[in-house]
C-alpha cells in the first residue's frame, strides 16, 4: 500500500520561510506524480494552492511555490503571514484516476 | 460563479444507507471528471472515488469498494454518492471536487456535507 508522507507539524516565524515536504513510503516523488498542494483551515473546505508540481492556482499569492527537492515534492512559503496558519495536504496521482493524500502538515505561525 | 454544493448528509445507523448529492453550477459539468473526498473528525483528507466525465470510468478507494457507488447525471449537473453498509468509520465530512484532468488537480471544492454513522 502506497503511503504519502508529510511532516505532522511545523512552525515558522512571521516573515520567515518554511518548506513542507511530501514523500513516498517507498520510492521517490517525481513530476510524474503531478504533486498538488491544498490548504485547509478548521471548518473550511480545502483550497487548491499548487498543482503539477509548481503551478500556482488562480489567486494564490506568489509567496507559495512548489518544487521537487531531492526525492520529495515540496511546498515553500516565503514571508509567512499569520493567516498562513493552516493544515497543508499534498496529493500524489498514482495513475488510473487514483489520488492519494498525505497525512497533512499543521503549520503554526508564531 | 463556479460552484459545487453538497447535500444529503445526516445521521444514519450502522449498516444503513445514505445518498449524497453534489449540484454543480457555473461551468460545463459534463466536460469534467469529478471526485468525492472525505474527512473524518480530527483527521486528514481521504480520496474516496472518481468518475469520468461520461460516467463510463469509475474508481474507488479500497476502504469503500463494494459499499459505495459514484454516479452522475449530466443533464441535471449533478454528482452522487450512494453509500451502503455504512460503518462508524465512514463518519466524515464529504466533499465533492471538480477534477481538471489536464493538470491532474482538484481545482474546485464544495463546502461539504456531514455524515454521521452512529446508533
Amino acid at each position: 500500500q502506497t503511503v504519502v508522507t508529510q511532516e505532522p507539524s511545523f512552525s515558522v516565524s512571521p516573515g520567515g520561510t518554511v518548506t513542507l515536504t511530501c514523500g513516498l513510503s517507498s520510492g521517490s516523488v517525481s513530476t510524474s506524480y503531478y504533486p498538488s498542494w491544498y490548504q485547509q483551515t478548521p471548518g473550511q473546505a480545502p483550497r487548491t494552492l499548487i498543482y503539477s508540481t509548481n503551478t500556482r492556482s488562480s489567486g494564490v499569492p506568489d509567496r507559495f511555490s512548489g518544487s521537487i527537492l531531492g526525492n520529495k515534492a515540496a511546498l515553500t512559503i516565503t514571508g509567512a503571514q499569520a493567516d498562513d496558519e493552516s493544515d497543508y495536504y499534498c496529493v500524489l496521482y498514482m495513475g488510473s484516476g487514483i489520488l492519494v493524500f498525505g497525512g497533512g502538515t499543521k503549520l503554526t505561525v508564531l | 460563479e463556479v460552484q459545487l454544493v453538497e447535500s444529503g448528509g445526516g445521521l444514519v445507523q450502522p449498516g444503513g444507507s445514505l445518498r449524497l448529492s453534489c449540484a454543480a453550477s457555473g461551468f460545463t459539468f459534463s466536460s469534467y471528471e469529478m471526485n468525492w473526498v472525505r474527512q473524518a473528525p480530527g483527521k486528514g483528507l481521504e480520496w474516496v472515488s472518481y468518475i469520468s466525465s461520461s460516467g463510463s470510468t469509475i474508481y474507488y478507494a479500497d476502504s469503500v469498494k463494494g459499499r459505495f457507488t459514484i454516479s452522475r447525471d449530466n443533464a441535471k449537473n449533478s454528482l452522487y454518492l450512494q453509500m451502503n453498509s455504512l460503518r462508524a468509520e465512514d463518519t466524515a465530512v464529504y466533499y465533492c471536487a471538480r477534477f481538471y484532468n489536464t493538470a491532474i488537480v482538484m481545482d474546485v471544492w464544495g463546502k461539504g456535507t456531514t455524515v454521521t454513522v452512529s446508533s
